[in-house]
């Protein structure tokens, strides 16, 4: 049984460009959470949805910021214009409702914005 | 403001002793805490979890222990094994909220 799948595993980039990054939760998973992981910040989660509907995105950093999930089997989130300050690895978890369960976590992007 | 805090950013243990991680909490909403391990070029994976109407939770090597009072849990890892060398990170939440709160994480090294 395939875990949580990220896309790319690793981006480098230049600053202003778009980038956009996929997952895939595992299968029946109702809960899918976008983290970042930094030195300075440690992991933060940005946003997460249930059901394919964005809960909760104030931990978006700003406007340049987006996520989406169109079905339950698909999110991306997307940086336009990134900047090097958003470099960092960008994991997506996913989890089963009920109970209290952790989350399970897919392999990381990590992007480099030179 | 940090609410679940990782004050020691690493530790050294001899293989065979025993491997204590702590984290401390400032949200007395928290009920539920969690232990993650994570690998270099991985991500996190589920460890260990313990309820707050608990004080104890044992899952074969791995001990976790909460004193709600001293807003405070630890992980105890014994026999500490070299394949134990990993990031491990705390986190917590609350009530009906589904997301995580973690800790910066504690790179634990065991020496063969």
């Amino acid at each position: 049984d395939a875990g949580v799948i990220q896309s790319p595993r690793h981006e480098v980039t230049e600053m202003g460009q778009e980038v956009t990054l996929r997952c895939k939760p595992i299968s029946g998973h109702d809960y899918l959470f976008w983290y970042r992981q930094t030195m300075m910040r440690g992991l933060e989660l940005l946003i997460y949805f249930n059901n394919n509907v964005p809960i909760d995105d104030s931990g978006m950093p700003e406007d340049r910021f987006s996520a989406k999930m169109p079905n339950a089997s698909f999110s991306t989130l997307k940086i336009q214009p990134s900047e090097p300050r958003d470099s960092a690895v960008y994991f997506c978890a996913s989890r089963e409702g009920q109970g209290r369960a952790g989350q399970f976590f897919g392999p990381g992007t990590r992007l480099t914005v030179l | 403001d940090q609410q679940v805090k990782q004050n020691s950013p690493s530790l050294s243990v001899q293989e065979g002793r025993i491997s204590i991680l702590n984290c401390d909490y400032t949200n007395s909403m928290f009920d539920y805490f969690l232990w993650y391990k994570k690998y270099p070029a991985e991500g996190p994976t589920f460890l260990i979890s313990i309820s707050s109407i608990k004080d104890k939770n044992e899952d074969g090597r791995f001990t976790v222990f909460l004193n709600k009072s001293a807003k405070h849990l630890s992980l105890h890892i014994v026999p500490s094994q070299p394949g134990d060398s990993a990031v491990y990170f705390c986190a917590a939440t609350s009530g009906s909220a589904r997301q995580l709160t973690f800790g910066s994480g504690t790179q634990l090294t065991v020496l063969p």
